[in-house]
């Protein structure tokens, strides 16, 4: 099956800062995902980006399918924004990535 | 609120009982994932079903099973349930599934937390 790589595994950021979290996965895709595990449990829906660019608020993703990367942009980030960011690709299930944990500190 | 609904959100049972989680897809939604979450082992796929019928197995044990009604409401049974089997248990639905390829966004309940004591 197809292998989903992020990095850094770990990120800790003063409030107000940016940061960009990758993710590499190890074959062609029609679907890939990326998800906000809140300190909750919560899985929640960022992006459905196989390709291209998009924006929602202060975050933003880009997906460069011919050379397996996606990059998920947080900007001015908030103490709201910790949690585990989650990469997720489909062939016939939607496999996960090993996920980034981000602290914001205030 | 992503529209799918996971009941019981908490459980906590006793090594070898039997419990059973319940999905209720997005209005729509035909395909229903399960997946498990544990410390170790992360997400881990455990099983799809596409407008009730099985459709993808992973690595779903033997001790477990799962079905989808024609309502299309999906359950996952866990039997024989041993501490190791202590996980958030997510169920997800799409709007759509080729065997060829998924392009439908999957969208997450808020999970099942069971305990195994």
């Amino acid at each position: 099956g197809i292998q989903v790589e992020q990095s850094p595994p770990d990120l800790i950021l003063q409030e107000g800062a940016n940061s960009t979290l990758r993710c590499n996965f190890s074959d062609s895709v029609n679907n890939l995902q990326w998800f906000h595990q809140n300190p909750w449990g919560q899985l929640i829906n960022l992006f459905y980006i196989p390709s291209g660019t998009k924006q929602n608020g202060r975050l933003s993703a880009t997906t460069v399918a011919t050379e397996r990367y996606s990059l998920l942009y947080i900007s001015s980030s908030q103490t709201t924004d910790s949690g585990v960011y989650f990469c997720a690709v489909f062939d016939y299930k939607l496999s996960f990535g090993a996920g980034t944990t981000v602290t914001v500190r205030a | 609120d992503s529209g799918v609904t996971q009941t019981p959100k908490h459980l906590i049972t006793a090594t070898g009982q039997r419990v059973t989680l319940r999905c209720s897809p997005r209005s729509g939604d035909l395909s229903v994932y399960w997946y498990q979450q544990s410390l170790d082992q992360g997400l881990q796929f455990l099983i799809q079903y596409y407008n009730g019928e099985e459709r993808a197995k992973g690595n779903i044990l033997e001790r477990f099973s799962a079905q989808q009604f024609p309502d299309l409401h999906s359950e996952l049974n866990l039997s024989s349930l041993e501490l190791g089997d202590s996980a958030l248990y997510f169920c997800a639905s799409s709007v759509e599934n080729s065997l060829a390829a998924n392009t439908g966004e999957l969208f997450f309940g808020e999970g099942s937390r069971l305990t195994v004591l």
